[in-house]
């Protein structure tokens, strides 16, 4: 059971450069999300989803875009990479439709030079 | 504002030890708390959680305490191992999507 798989894990992008993470999970959960984690920071929600078919914005959602293409993958893409956007990016899902209990997948680390 | 903060960043116990990682919410409704742990080069790992109409909450050598009086709660890891050495989050469950996460604290564990 791989749980929840992110790819790439590494990427270092050019300023303008456009690209897609993605995200598959093998739980049959309901929701999907999107974290940024910064040196000294908690994590924070960029992106979720609720449900197949349906996304929200959370916290920092500048700057993204999401897709949940089933209920198995959800994909976020930076249109025009920004140095800002240069963290470790994670995804997550839970269960129900409520994110109490998240599991993640391993993260991608991004740098935007 | 709300926050969800650490008391410390790092914390470093012998092995063997047991260790206590601190965490202070603000908002006073949450009612649901959520212990992670993070080791290098991975995603978080949920440990253990809590809701506040409990105090103490054990599971497998860890245990955490809710305090609702002065909004802490702690994770107490017992006979820490080699293996615990990790970044430790709290997380505060305020309702809907919204999971508010505190910086980390980073636990050595020396041999």
């Amino acid at each position: 059971n791989a749980g929840v798989t992110q790819t790439p894990k590494f990427q270092v992008l050019k300023t303008g450069q456009s690209m897609t993470l993605q995200c598959a999970q093998d739980m049959n959960h309901n929701s999907m999300y999107w974290y940024r984690q910064d040196p000294g920071m908690g994590l924070r929600l960029i992106y979720y989803s609720a449900s197949e078919g349906t996304t929200d914005k959370g916290e920092v959602p500048n700057g993204y875009n999401v897709s949940r293409l089933n209920k198995r993958e959800f994909s976020l893409r930076l249109e025009s990479a920004a140095p800002s956007q240069t963290s470790v990016y994670f995804c997550a899902s839970s269960e129900g439709t409520v994110n109490e209990k998240l599991f993640f997948g391993s993260g991608t680390q991004l740098s935007v030079l | 504002g709300e926050s969800v903060g650490l008391h410390l960043p790092t914390l470093s116990v012998q092995e063997g030890d047991n260790s206590i990682i601190n965490c202070a919410y603000s908002n006073s409704a949450s009612d649901y708390f959520i212990w992670y742990k993070q080791e290098s080069g991975k995603g978080p790992q949920f440990i253990i959680d809590i809701r506040s109409n409990m105090d103490k909450r054990q599971g497998q050598r860890v245990t955490v305490l809710l305090n609702k009086t002065v909004k802490h709660l702690s994770l107490q890891i017992a006979a820490t191992q080699p293996g615990d050495s990790a970044v430790y989050f709290c997380a505060e469950y305020h309702g809907g999507f919204k999971t508010i996460f505190g910086a980390g604290t980073r636990l050595f564990v020396k041999a």
